[in-house]
């Protein structure tokens, strides 16, 4: 089945530093790769996602990228800020609506 | 927006003893999804919960243990069985509104075991 692989599992940066999470996947079927970003005591919530057939896509100061030859997938925040720290899980699917979660990553935004 | 809800948001539970976590959400829905998440952890798919049929469970995840069921196109449950301190997780139900893969979460439910 599918393995996502998460990193850095922690990140600290300063306000206004960019921060960027990176995931790979096992399975080239997977087709759809989400980004979730869980507040302490929270549910997940979902910020930006992409599918197979584009290679990157940018929301305000978010973005993800896809290489589909390497099988990774990553999310860039831009200009953080205190409010960006959080846990970050990424994910793939196959179809189906299966999704696979990568492990997290903890973002620590200092003022 | 729609909305998910989850009854209870928390509970306190002895060993032995069963839960039965409701999930409800204010617009039709063909996919709903179970998930648990340990403490620290990330998130596990337990089961995907079908309508009119019985759900399917994912590697690892038994009926017995973790008994579903989907009445109809707006609310589930998860019955957690014969509770151990194990258990101890937040279980949180999910939804894909428009059949597209993306998934949104309703609250989750934190399950101490004692």
């Amino acid at each position: 089945g599918e393995n996502v692989e998460q990193h850095p599992s922690t990140l600290s940066v300063q306000e206004g530093d960019s921060a960027v999470i990176k995931c790979t996947y096992s399975d080239s079927a997977s087709n759809y790769f989400p980004w979730y970003k869980q507040e302490l005591g929270k549910r997940p919530q979902l910020i930006i996602d992409i599918r197979s057939n584009v290679g990157e896509k940018k929301d305000q100061r978010i973005a993800v990228t896809l290489n589909k030859t390497a099988k990774h997938f990553s999310l860039h925040i831009t200009e953080t800020q205190p409010e960006d720290s959080a846990v970050y899980f990424c994910a793939a699917s196959m179809g189906f609506q299966k999704l696979v979660f990568g492990t997290g990553t903890r973002l620590l935004v200092s003022p | 927006s729609a909305v998910i809800s989850q009854k209870p948001s928390r509970d306190i539970c002895q060993r032995g003893t069963s839960l039965t976590i409701q999930c409800q959400v204010d617009s039709q829905v063909t996919m709903m999804f179970w998930y648990r998440q340990q403490p620290g952890q990330s998130l596990t798919l337990i089961a995907t919960a079908n309508q009119g049929s019985e759900a399917t469970y994912e590697s690892g995840f038994v009926i017995d243990k973790f008994p579903i069921s989907r009445p109809n196109l707006t609310f589930s449950t998860l019955t957690v069985s014969n509770m151990s301190p194990e258990d101890s997780s937040i279980y949180l139900c999910s939804v894909d509104f428009r059949d597209t893969d993306t998934q949104y979460f309703g609250p989750g439910t934190r399950l101490t075991v004692l």
